[in-house]
């Protein structure tokens, strides 16, 4: 069963913030979050691991709240290069990914 | 440093032709992932595979789909009888080993059914 994207998309001007949310039915072994631009592959941002501490990756941070079985994507003073759609993928412990629908980013001047 | 590698990157067949898809991992990988994603979709999983054996192939239709990884050559992705429904993006991915690692994915195939 796919985890549950929310928002479905957000508009941010250059400099704001903004929070993704990735929730499962399910027990988490892992979290993966991707950006894909259109057209484009997805691609690989963090993976965040049962048990693990909270991750960044430049101004992108993620964490896991494992009892909850969701996630959360931070984009931090968002830059225009953070356009595109974010999904997260995650796993049950079968090592394969169940991939949610998405959220569109769209960040403007 | 070549990452994951698929050919054709678009894939026009008629109808009731098959379809071939090929995925290079990355060098260093030994296990490859298969997802196809319709338009305005997330990517839905079909198919994993290490080399000369399929590990998971719940998400694969049971019937006209395939898959293989020989142990020399790249990983291919077989549509036989094809219908307008398998219109879609085929992106593979690939990961170093079995476990929780990070999947690296292709630029993908299109596949369109006229």
């Amino acid at each position: 069963q796919q985890p549950v994207q929310s928002p479905q998309a957000v508009i941010l001007r250059e400099g704001e913030d903004a929070v993704i949310n990735c929730s499962s039915s399910k027990a988490l072994y892992s979290v993966h979050w991707y950006r894909q631009k259109h057209g484009e592959a997805p691609i690989f941002l963090m993976i965040l691991l049962k048990g693990g501490e909270q991750k960044g990756h430049d101004k992108i941070s993620a964490s896991f709240n494992e009892k909850k079985q969701q996630s959360s994507l931070y984009l931090t003073a968002s830059q225009l290069s953070y356009s595109g759609t974010y999904f997260c993928g995650t796993e049950s412990g079968d090592y394969k990914l169940s991939f949610g629908a998405g959220t569109t980013v769209t960040v403007r001047a | 440093n070549a990452g994951v590698m698929q050919n054709p990157r678009h894939l026009v067949r008629r109808r009731g032709q098959e379809a071939r898809l090929r995925c290079s991992p990355m060098k260093g990988h030994s296990h490859v992932y298969w997802y196809r994603q319709l338009p305005e979709e997330g990517l839905k999983f079909m198919v994993y595979l290490q080399k000369e054996n399929i590990i998971d192939e719940s998400g694969m239709p049971k019937e006209r789909f395939s898959a293989e990884f020989p142990k020399e050559g790249p990983s291919i992705l077989r549509i036989q009888q094809v219908v307008r429904g398998d219109s879609a993006a085929y992106f593979c991915a690939s990961s170093p080993e079995m476990g929780r690692y990070e999947q690296y994915f292709g630029p993908g195939t299109r596949l369109t059914v006229t």
